[in-house]
């Protein structure tokens, strides 16, 4: 059965410095999803791609997160600098267009001590 | 945007249906209720969706009242591999993910 894959499992870096998470979506879908989720809490959208492109950023903040899929197939979710408050599950997800169903990976376990 | 409520957690006896409540008072006419939920250290599982009527897969049934302000998902015989948060979901027709709010959702612990 196909899988979203995401690596790392898990991530401990110090605040300051840059964190990077990866995600390879299941074959085929074009539309791709990073979710931040705080302990104890729901997943909060940060981006969504369509293909390459970016649909809906509103929730990225932009001042130290960025994201990327530069072919339209993978995915880089990036932290610089990592803060405190960003530690969090970081999940991908993906669908085969948008509007349709989602399956989600088993995220990145991001701890900023 | 919180548009659901749910209990914060609820037990529940392995082999005995598991009853999910969800208070969606505010649901709009073409607004689905989608129901997910989260094993320890897993992403989010799509589980069952519907718009008015009744609906059952072999993961669970969903029941919405007929003014479409609760729902209640039903796990009919609850096993341990069920423990997980319940999201209760309201959406426009389609996914939408851009626009899901899973809120807390409802701690389920199943117990033998």
């Amino acid at each position: 059965e196909a899988e979203v894959a995401q690596s790392p499992r898990y991530k401990i870096t110090e605040k300051s410095q840059a964190v990077a998470f990866w995600c390879d979506p299941i074959s085929g879908h074009a539309t791709l999803y990073w979710y931040r989720q705080i302990l104890g809490q729901g997943p909060e959208l940060l981006v969504q791609f369509q293909d390459e492109s970016v649909v809906d950023d509103s929730q990225l903040p932009k001042d130290r997160f960025s994201a990327e899929r530069l072919k339209g197939v993978d995915s880089t979710l990036k932290i610089q600098p990592a803060e405190l408050g960003d530690s969090a599950m970081y999940l991908c997800a993906s669908s085969r267009a948008e509007n349709t169903e989602a399956f989600f990976g088993q995220g990145t376990r991001l701890t900023v001590v | 945007d919180a548009k659901t409520t749910q209990p914060t957690s609820m037990d529940c006896a392995e082999g005995r249906a598991a009853n999910l409540p969800c208070n969606h008072s505010t649901i709009s006419g073409n607004e689905y209720v989608y129901w997910y939920r989260q094993i320890h250290s897993q992403g989010p599982q799509y589980i069952i969706h519907g718009l008015k009527n009744n609906e059952t897969n072999e993961m669970a049934s969903l029941i919405i009242t007929e003014d479409r302000k609760s729902s209640t998902l039903i796990l009919p015989h609850a096993t341990l591999r069920d423990t997980a948060v319940y999201y209760c979901i309201v959406s426009p027709m389609g996914y939408n993910f851009n626009k899901f709010y899973f809120g807390s959702g409802t701690k389920l612990n199943v117990k033998p």
